[in-house]
């Protein structure tokens, strides 16, 4: 199994500003995923980060709102764009080899005010 | 329509009770299935695989029917602890993995 490391925990952010949220995994993993989760919903796929190339996301979500990078296969980052009070949620990491499990970082929960 | 779908609940059950599980999932290309557990403000954990001979763990044993493109979670003899939400999730090619919107359940004193 793999253990993720996600930051920040929790951030209250003015609407209008950024949040780079980071996640460190302690082994080279193939995939990592960015989900949203919104108050008393499931788990939302935005995007699939691939190292060396532009992350895929999905339907609903941009590359402008959502900035991502992918710099090696232990590190990812996503920035939520000028932020609205929409966008306050839960946003997680996760990693996944091939087809076993998908493990996740401990979750940012972003207040935007 | 979803690419998975179970029912959210809740499920009030009394301690020692049986519950049972069910989702579906809509992509028939699916390549893996879990369950995973959620806590109250905690990340989903995995709970356990899937496998379409089914598969046991203690009071918890999983089955997926791939004709029927479902699976299903039942837990034996309830704890308190066994309290939380309960994730069905299915991998797609790619390495995606969809998540259900969770089944709550509350195990009752």
């Amino acid at each position: 199994s793999a253990v993720i490391s996600q930051k920040p925990s929790r951030d209250i952010c003015q609407r209008g500003t950024s949040l780079t949220i980071q996640c460190q995994v302690d082994s080279q993993v193939t995939m990592m995923f960015w989900y949203r989760q919104q108050p008393g919903q499931s788990l939302t796929l935005i995007a699939t980060a691939n190292q060396g190339s532009e992350a895929t996301y999905e339907s609903g979500f941009v590359i402008d709102k959502f900035p991502i990078s992918r710099p090696n296969l232990t590190f990812s980052t996503l920035t939520v764009s000028n932020m609205s009070p929409e966008d306050s949620s839960i946003y997680l990491c996760s990693a996944g080899q091939g087809r076993t499990e998908a493990f996740f970082g401990q979750g940012t929960r972003l207040t935007v005010v | 329509r979803k690419e998975v779908e179970q029912d959210p609940g809740p499920f009030n059950v009394p301690e020692g009770a049986t519950v049972a599980f069910n989702c579906t999932y809509s992509n028939s290309a699916s390549q893996s299935f879990f369950w995973y557990r959620q806590d109250c403000r905690k990340e989903p954990k995995l709970l356990m695989s899937v496998y379409s001979s089914g598969n046991e763990d203690g009071r918890f044993t999983a089955q997926l029917n791939r004709a029927s493109q479902y699976i299903s979670l039942l837990i034996r003899d309830s704890k308190l602890s066994d309290s939380a939400t309960y994730l069905c999730v299915v991998g797609v090619t790619g390495n995606q993995f969809y998540f259900g919107t969770g089944t709550s359940l509350t195990v009752i004193p």
